[in-house]
């Protein structure tokens, strides 16, 4: 079974709008971490926000947030005041501690459209 | 701030040859990995690597092999390339240190014929 699932495979929304990208995991860690990451049209995947599992503080980076619902086992990623240039495809992933070194765990993915 | 660099960025390998990925990071990171991207999967961990001198086997490491001479450092090496294993594959690095963040290579286009 998947352990990270990004139910839609494409989003798409018109410039200035909010969008909301979902992802739910599953684990038996208590401590673990997630992430969200964009991987651009230019080949480059860049990290754009984290999210610890102990924490309750609502993470945000510029127009990232994020909504961390632990007992859902859920994390949405919100991206407002969409411009063209978010376009690209939005990965979440789970890192967990008992596979320390073993690297993340990624879900399929959701490729953004934004248009003018 | 974090870099990570593959070579080459793209490369056209025929069916039983040797291809040789290259990765360096300048993060002094202890860990490295090496991941493929396909359609209708996420990013697949190949390999990793705790330091140098060390290489341990991801989730999908059948045909592939791994070498890491230097921190700095980390290739994957395809001995006889497969049609297969045409992909993206991806760089990273990373370092509790740093958070657990990995941070990635830009990728190298695989195309195996």
């Amino acid at each position: 079974a998947e352990k990270v699932i990004q139910v839609w495979s494409t989003a798409s929304r018109q410039e200035g709008e909010e969008l909301t990208l979902d992802c739910s995991y599953e684990t038996s860690q208590v401590l673990y971490h997630l992430f969200w990451y964009k991987h651009l049209l230019s080949g480059e995947m860049v990290f754009l926000i984290r999210q610890t599992s102990s924490s309750t503080a609502k993470e945000r980076s510029g127009r990232y947030s994020v909504v961390f619902q632990k007992s859902l086992k859920s994390i949405s990623l919100i991206i407002s005041a969409l411009q063209p240039d978010d376009s690209g495809k939005y990965f979440c992933a789970l890192w967990e501690p008992n596979n320390y070194a073993q690297g993340l765990t990624f879900g399929l993915g959701t490729r953004v459209s934004v248009f003018p | 701030e974090a870099a990570v660099t593959q070579s080459p960025r793209n490369k056209v390998a025929v069916t039983g040859g040797k291809v040789t990925l290259s990765c360096n990071q300048t993060n002094n990171h202890n860990n490295m990995y090496w991941y493929r991207q396909d359609t209708g999967h996420g990013l697949r961990l190949i390999h990793y690597s705790y330091g140098a001198g060390s290489t341990e086997k991801g989730d999908i490491p059948d045909g592939y092999k791994a070498s890491r001479p230097s921190q700095e450092n980390f290739s994957l090496i395809l001995e006889l390339a497969t049609p297969s294993q045409t992909s993206v594959y991806f760089c990273a690095s990373g370092d509790v240190d740093w958070g657990y963040e990995q941070y990635f290579g830009p990728g190298t286009r695989l195309t195996v014929l």
